[in-house]
């Protein structure tokens, strides 16, 4: 499972409130990406860190911002979530060394 | 193939069969090339991948073949089986000369693969 823990796995919020998920790795892998995955979209990404405090935009990133205090954990902010994040979020890893992306189990986020 | 729109192109299969699944990928520049697993409820699985040196790549049950001329990807899964039934994706990666792309991947919509005992 590349060592990826996501949290929380589903969760159910209201417009307008602020969410964080949480991406924890524990096989110090410096790339780390976060992907949503919406029907009739694929895997689109939002945000990707290469480093501690190093990130950067993806091709989704509006409404989205994101922290790498660690390498461990990289968390993936909506300050304002609105229905249209209502999607599933992958979290994904890359060693440095390789070209292969692994994913996590996902987190289901419904804003209602 | 892959699909736009909200329907993913299907693929059904007997068990034993052996399953080809297509992927048109859209930039010439890409460099690197996955194929993806995903079952119900779960994240993405590696299962193979291919630098755009190589045509053909194979692993155990599965090979991956690439076309660069017509930008095509192809994954053949072998005596295929319950258990291979899930959508299937595939990735490439963009090469940026003088810079890195940071292993970013962009996605194709994928492919139901069901498998009928």
């Amino acid at each position: 499972d590349a060592g990826i823990t996501q949290s929380p796995r589903h969760k159910v919020t209201e417009t307008g409130t602020p969410v964080t998920l949480r991406c924890h790795q524990t096989e110090n892998h410096r790339y780390m990406y976060w992907y949503r995955q919406d029907p009739g979209h694929g895997l689109r990404l939002i945000h990707y860190s290469y480093g501690v405090k190093d990130t950067d935009k993806g091709e989704v990133s509006d409404g989205y911002s994101v922290s790498r205090s660690k390498t461990e954990d990289f968390l993936l902010t909506l300050e304002s979530a609105t229905s249209s994040q209502t999607s599933v979020y992958f979290c994904a890893i890359r060693q440095e060394s390789g070209n292969t992306i692994y994913f996590g189990e996902g987190s289901w986020l419904t804003v209602v | 193939g892959e699909s736009v729109g909200l329907h993913l192109p299907t693929l059904s299969v007997q068990e034993g069969d052996n399953s080809i699944i297509n992927c048109a990928y859209s930039n010439s520049a890409s460099d690197y090339f996955i194929w993806y697993k995903q079952e119900s409820g779960k994240g993405p699985q590696f299962i193979i991948d291919i630098r755009s040196n190589m045509d053909k790549r194979q692993g155990q049950r599965v090979t991956v073949l690439l076309n660069k001329t017509v930008k095509h990807l192809s994954l053949q899964i072998a005596a295929t089986q319950p258990g291979d039934s899930a959508v299937y994706f595939c990735a490439e990666r963009a090469s940026y000369a003088g810079g890195t792309s940071y292993g970013k991947l962009t996605f194709g919509q994928g492919t139901i693969l069901t498998v009928h005992p």
